[in-house]
């Protein structure tokens, strides 16, 4: 039974790209979320998906926008990169109220 | 603003010691509080979660202690193992909030053999 999947595993982009990052959630899951965890920090809440649409949101810029398509896979997308933005992207996956379930996360860098 | 402090930053434990981890929240809306474990590469896996109608948790060598009225939780590793070295992340939510967990900033634990 595959847990989360996210891809890729690693990214390099200069600032002022565009992003995409992918999520596969566990089996059987319906429910997305997506977390930022800076260097030697906690994860951080960015949005969380059910439903194919955006349930609750924390306190990152609009910049910042995801989707979550009907098999429950979802994306991350980070539009005008910042160097602040570097980060290990966490998604997790559960059902609604369950506890979550971590990927790997993808290692963002931006230069 | 940072809802759940937690601390220390880092210890050193030696093999078969007790390791413990404090945390501290300012939400009294929040009534679940996991405890996660993150080795390096990897994403953060659960460990263990109390609610607080109960006050202490045990599962295994884990145990987790709740003072409601303190607005504290602690984790404390019994019998750590060189296996458990790791970074241990406290975490909190409400009902309401589903699965917007806030974290607190963790604790790299290092258990020397």
């Amino acid at each position: 039974d595959a847990g989360v999947t996210q891809s890729p595993t690693h990214l390099i982009k200069t600032r002022g790209q565009q992003v995409t990052l992918r999520c596969s959630p566990k089996s059987g899951h319906d429910t997305v979320s997506w977390y930022q965890q800076a260097l030697g920090q906690g994860p951080q809440f960015i949005f969380q998906y059910y439903e194919e649409e955006e349930r609750q949101r924390g306190n990152f810029p609009d910049r910042f926008s995801g989707h979550q398509f009907p098999n429950y896979s979802s994306e991350l997308n980070v539009n005008a990169l910042l160097l602040g933005d570097s980060a290990l992207y966490l998604c997790a996956s559960s059902l609604w109220g369950s506890p979550l379930h971590f990927g790997n996360g993808t290692r963002l860098t931006v230069t | 603003q940072q809802q759940v402090k937690q601390s220390p930053q880092s210890l050193i434990v030696q093999k078969g010691g007790i390791s413990i981890i404090n945390c501290a929240y300012e939400n009294t809306a929040f009534d679940y509080f996991p405890w996660y474990q993150q080795f390096p590469g990897k994403g953060p896996a659960l460990l263990i979660a109390i609610r607080p109608d109960v006050s202490e948790k045990k599962e295994g060598r884990f145990t987790i202690s709740f003072n409601k009225s303190a607005k504290q939780f602690s984790l404390h590793i019994m019998d750590s193992q060189p296996g458990d070295s790791a970074t241990y992340f406290c975490a909190a939510s409400t009902e309401a909030a589903g699965n917007k967990l806030t974290f607190g900033g963790g604790t790299r634990v290092l258990v020397k053999p």
